[in-house]
């Protein structure tokens, strides 16, 4: 266990829905990252989070939104879902700069658009 | 720009050592790092470099920084079954600060 908790694992939708996935960071860590996993993408930046305010945007759609709650959770928001959303999503902390540098990152959560 | 860029595959035997290697292109990248990724996991920290430090050594991994090429290689000595996953190199400006970029990953293969 990384201490980064995501729900749901595994999500099955149809297109044009909306979906919410959910990262709990470790304990500590204010920074929360999102990344996309695709096969033909690879590992893809989507936004940063750090102590509640966005921080970095990267490859991210407009149909997708992000926040961080003061808990310090986060939450991707993806809406109008295309069946080339599918992939995989993960969810990412670190207390920055922490020593050891890097991140934590989740287990992910797998979105399967149909 | 920011880029990494790795080899997609090897393969190695047994008890072999196994070097994976990264190239990547911007030149104030701070730290540099390698991941773990095994089948239906999320990526685990490996090791990682300072842009400072031209070798790194933790237990079978090592670590080389050849900052003027901008290439960073990790060596696994004595490859085991269990070390077959996908790698994955990343760079960052900042440390854990900023946005990692990460390369497209190389599946290691190892067999008998």
């Amino acid at each position: 266990d990384s201490g980064v908790t995501q729900t749901p694992k595994h999500l099955i939708t149809a297109t044009g829905q909306r979906v919410t996935l959910r990262c709990s960071p470790r304990s500590g860590d204010l920074s929360v990252y999102w990344y996309q996993q695709s096969l033909d993408q690879g590992l893809q930046f989507l936004i940063q989070y750090y102590n509640g305010e966005e921080r970095a945007k990267g490859n991210i759609l407009e149909r997708f939104s992000a926040q961080q709650f003061p808990d310090l959770h986060s939450e991707l928001n993806l809406s109008s879902l295309e069946l080339g959303d599918s992939a995989l999503y993960f969810c990412a902390s670190s207390v920055p700069p922490d020593e050891k540098g890097g991140y934590t990152f989740g287990s992910g959560t797998r979105l399967t658009v149909v | 720009g920011e880029d990494v860029e790795q080899s997609l595959f090897l393969s190695v035997r047994e008890g072999d050592s196994s070097v994976i290697n990264c190239t990547y292109t911007d030149s104030s990248s701070t730290y540099l790092y390698w991941y773990k990724q095994e089948p239906g996991a999320g990526l685990q920290l490996l090791t990682y470099i300072f842009s400072n430090m031209d070798m790194k050594q933790d237990q079978r991994l090592t670590v080389l920084l050849n900052k003027k090429d901008k290439h960073l290689s990790l060596r696994i000595a004595d490859t085991q079954t269990g070390d077959s996953a996908i790698y994955f190199c990343a760079e960052s400006t900042a440390g854990g600060y900023n946005k990692l970029i990460f390369g497209a990953g190389t599946r290691l293969a190892v067999h008998p």
